[in-house]
């Protein structure tokens, strides 16, 4: 079965612009979460879905953050406009949605913001 | 904050050695995990523990929970070069948070040939 899958894997763009990254959950998996990862924060819960409807953003940095969940396979993490301190790898990753499911990560996006 | 803090940072072992790592967290918890995670890959998920459970063992690994002390232990036993990543707590709250999980910083284990 396939797993989580991300695009792009990597990304390197110039600040001001816009970028989306894409997530596709495991089938039948009702949770997808996005999170960041940086040295200096660690891994961060950006926001998460429970059956597609967002539950958690709190994690979101600030308004230039935006994430969709348009259908039960697939979400889109969206930064308008990009700043150099965004760079960092950002995983989705999805769950069955259970209270204590363990978590199946895809294999990250990392964006380089110039 | 519930994030947990993995100790130590890093560790450095010989092959066939066991490996311990620490986790200490704040608040209460429903449930605690561990994940691995391999260099430029993403993270994989190794072992649950319910805030009910003391001990479980899965393979080569063995997780401890204390709830009384808020921490957790891993134990690699007999380790591998194979074994070689990052090693993350995981912690899900109580009620509605225990769907977000909040992971530590990591132990960075060497396992050297």
């Amino acid at each position: 079965d396939a797993g989580v899958i991300q695009s792009p894997r990597h990304e390197v763009t110039e600040m001001g612009q816009e970028v989306t990254l894409r997530c596709k959950p495991i089938s039948g998996h009702n949770s997808l979460f996005w999170y960041r990862q940086t040295m200096m924060r660690g891994l961060e819960l950006l926001i998460y879905f429970n059956n597609n409807v967002p539950i958690d953003d709190s994690g979101m940095p600030e308004d230039r953050f935006s994430a969709k969940m348009p259908n039960a396979s697939f979400s889109t993490l969206k930064i308008q406009p990009s700043e150099p301190r965004d760079s960092a790898v950002y995983f989705c990753a999805s769950s069955l949605g259970t209270n204590t499911g363990e978590l199946f990560f895809g294999e990250g996006s990392r964006l380089t913001v110039l | 904050s519930q994030q947990g803090e993995e100790d130590p940072q890093a560790l450095s072992i010989q092959e066939g050695e066991n490996a311990t790592m620490n986790c200490s967290y704040k608040t209460s918890i429903n449930n605690l995990q561990w994940y691995r995670q391999n260099s430029g890959r993403g993270l994989v998920h190794l072992i649950l523990i319910r805030s009910n459970e003391r001990e479980k063992h899965s393979g080569r690994l063995r997780v401890t929970l204390d709830t009384s002390k808020k921490s957790s232990s891993l134990l690699i036993t007999a380790s591998r070069a194979a074994d070689t990543a990052s090693y993350f707590c995981a912690t899900g709250g109580v009620g509605q948070g225990a769907q977000k999980l909040v992971f530590g910083q990591g132990t960075r284990l060497t396992i050297n040939p």
